[in-house]
């Protein structure tokens, strides 16, 4: 199975604040790579496709990058809604696989 | 709108059996990969199975397999997963999520259930 990791576990940071989590595979994942935001008691939301393409609706903020085994996520701007959690996935093979998070706090 | 529904959580003793159900709507579910995600209380993310649009493949997490039975009817735009053995550590919140493009895995979950709560205790 392809291992997930993901730096920081958690990071506080300030509304305004420009912010970059990382991402790593075990193995070569090419672009198969996502991102979602989670709020606490709430489903994950989708946030980031293929490693860098935007879904519809999420704020052009939020930027993707990388490919291979290594991956980053990029907030340009905190807003009070990007207080959550933070999961990585890869989908280039099953079991597809989920980081363990990056909690983003106040 | 497009919206997924699950039911058929609960609490339920070590040993016993459940089935989750998860209707959805607002898209044309016999084209689109399903699947099931669940997280345990102050946990991440965990995927455990998905099915394809047909529902000729299907694939589970090394965790849940020969134990949990993905299905769908696409006659009623609903997912199924039946629990059985069920353990202390299957304790859950339980999501069903779609994926991104028509038959395809591989980009995605872009709609979430609310998820179904499943509790396994004595």
């Amino acid at each position: 199975d392809i291992q997930m990791t993901q730096s920081p576990s958690s990071l506080s940071a300030s509304v305004g604040d420009r912010v970059t989590f990382t991402c790593r595979a075990s193995h070569n994942i090419s672009k198969f790579l996502n991102w979602y935001r989670q709020k606490p008691g709430k489903a994950p939301d989708f946030l980031i496709s293929a490693a860098s393409n935007l879904q519809s609706g999420v704020p052009s903020r939020f930027t993707g990058s990388g490919s291979g085994a290594d991956f980053s996520l990029t907030i340009s701007s905190l807003q009070p809604e990007d207080f959550a959690t933070y999961y990585c996935q890869q989908t280039y093979t099953t079991p597809q696989t989920f980081g363990p998070g990056t909690n983003l706090a106040i | 709108e497009v919206q997924l529904v699950e039911s058929g959580g609960g609490l339920v003793k070590p040993g016993e059996s459940l089935r989750l159900s998860c209707a959805a709507s607002g898209f044309t579910f016999n084209d689109y990969y399903m699947n099931w995600v669940r997280q345990a209380p102050g946990k991440g993310l965990e995927w455990i199975s998905c099915i394809s649009s047909s529902g000729a493949y299907i694939y589970y997490a090394d965790s849940i397999k020969g134990r949990f039975t993905i299905s769908r009817d696409n006659a009623k735009n609903s997912l199924y997963l039946h629990l059985n053995s069920l353990t202390a550590e299957d304790t859950s919140v339980y999501y069903c999520a779609k994926g991104l493009r028509p038959h395809s895995s591989i980009y995605g979950m872009d709609v979430w259930g609310q998820g179904t709560a499943v509790t396994v205790s004595s």
